[in-house]
């Protein structure tokens, strides 16, 4: 299995402070990477595919980079709506395997 | 609009099995190149997939659980099932079930259900 690490493993952010997460693969994934939002109850959904490919209906403060074996998210001014658990999810081969999720709280 | 549905036993006792239902409106799950997955989560803890049914009815099952893990797809009642045998409390968890786009979206999920608690416990 292809291991997805994230760091941290919690982030405090005020308010528009700019919030990056990262995401690393045991193996090289090319772009086969998403990033999915947790909140707290809810079932994820994902905001961005494709490593930088933004998901409809998500807001433009979140964007992705990296391929390969490293990959960021980014969120470029944090909402109070951002609040969550972030997770990275690889599917260049199965089984599809997450990160260990990064969460995000307001400072 | 998709709309998922989890239902099942929310208390499983130690080795029998674990039966889930996804009842599935707005799509079909036999139809459209879509993967219907099981996917679970252990309270406080991260997000496995369990394995999937291609919309053929072909599936592929994480090797972790291989040996345990049966997914069906019922097309008469637009309905994805999911049987674990022998459970333990290591299977305690948030049972999600969604619905996965295919390679030429990147295998997203594009839609889930909003999940089912089982519990593992004599």
């Amino acid at each position: 299995d292809i291991q997805m690490t994230q760091s941290p493993s919690s982030v405090s952010a005020s308010v528009r402070d700019r919030v990056t997460i990262t995401c690393r693969a045991s193996q090289h994934i090319s772009s086969w990477l998403a990033w999915y939002q947790q909140k707290p109850g809810k079932a994820p959904q994902v905001l961005i595919y494709a490593a930088s490919s933004l998901q409809s209906g998500v807001p433009s403060r979140f964007s992705g980079s990296g391929s390969g074996t490293d990959f960021t998210l980014t969120i470029s001014s944090l909402q109070p709506e951002d609040v969550a658990t972030y997770y990275c999810q690889q599917t260049n081969s199965f089984p599809w395997t997450f990160g260990q999720g990064t969460k995000v709280e307001i400072k | 609009q998709v709309q998922l549905q989890e239902s099942g036993p929310g208390l499983v006792k130690p080795s029998e099995t674990l039966s889930l239902t996804c009842s599935v409106s707005g799509g079909s799950v036999s139809s459209g190149s879509y993967y219907w997955s099981w996917i679970r989560q252990p309270p406080g803890k991260g997000l496995e997939w369990i394995g999937y049914m291609y919309y053929t009815g072909s599936t592929n099952y994480n090797p972790s659980l291989k040996s345990r893990v049966t997914i069906s797809g019922d097309t008469s009642k637009n309905q994805l099932s999911l049987k674990l045998t022998s459970v333990t409390a290591g299977d305690t968890a948030m049972y999600y079930c969604a619905r996965v786009r295919d390679s030429n979206d990147w295998y997203r999920v594009d839609y889930w259900g909003q999940g089912t608690l089982v519990t593992v416990s004599s």
